[in-house]
């Protein structure tokens, strides 16, 4: 099965900040990455998703995510973070070699963005 | 288009109670899915459908059953409840093929006491 393992439960940083949210896959081939936005009492919003092409992602919202294959990562990053990016983040993988599309989630990144 | 809907969006239900949780999609997806949210898990795969009159078990699958009677509905039911089962649940659906956004619709909160 394919494993998501998101480094850090909550991060805090300052309005206008850098965020920095990480995310590490375990798989021998690369899967699908998909980042997912969880504002409070609402479902999941993507943010972004890597496929093939460019290794570089840019989502809503000013996101964007870099896929490394030698560090099987997919950090979600934005410049300067800004009072409505408050929400929880989830980092997901889809095994290439599946036919169902099932996603595998991590546990999840509370982002807290102080004034 | 309404996306993802789901009803009820809070339960409160006793133990031993049954219940049954909606989620329709206007989407024409062929896949549809339900997940749990429990703090510090993420979300898990309860059951799946991969079309209509298909279903198929998830991760965590004990105590819960579904149904796909209509491509656009996706049913999940728990015949006796357990306060183990108190979360909140997420209705997903898409196309299908890899690599394809999972669209979600916005939960159902359950407590069971």
């Amino acid at each position: 099965a394919q494993s998501v393992t998101q480094l850090g439960s909550h991060v805090s940083v300052s309005e206008g900040a850098l965020v920095l949210l990480r995310c590490n896959y375990s798989s021998s081939v690369p899967p699908y990455l998909f980042w997912y936005v969880q504002y409070p009492n609402q479902g999941l919003q993507l943010l972004l998703k890597y496929t093939s092409a460019a290794t570089l992602v840019k989502g809503i919202n000013g996101f964007e995510a870099e896929f490394k294959k030698s560090e099987t990562s997919f950090h979600l990053t934005k410049p300067s973070a800004h009072m409505s990016d408050a929400a929880e983040y989830f980092c997901a993988v889809s095994a290439r070699g599946s036919t169902l599309g099932r996603l595998y989630f991590g546990r999840g990144t509370q982002l807290t963005v102080w004034p | 288009n309404a996306g993802v809907t789901q009803t009820p969006k809070f339960r409160v239900l006793k133990t031993g109670q049954s219940m049954t949780l909606l989620c329709a999609q206007d989407m024409n997806h062929e896949y549809m899915y339900w997940y749990r949210q429990d703090p510090g898990m993420g979300l898990r795969l309860i059951h799946y459908s991969v079309g209509e009159g298909t279903t198929a078990k998830g991760e965590v699958p004990d105590g819960y059953n579904v149904s796909r009677l209509k491509k656009q509905n996706f049913l999940l039911g728990l015949e006796s409840a357990a306060p183990s089962q108190t979360s909140v649940y997420f209705c997903a659906s898409s196309y299908g093929r890899v690599g394809e956004t999972q669209y979600f619709g916005p939960g159902t909160r359950l407590l069971v006491l």
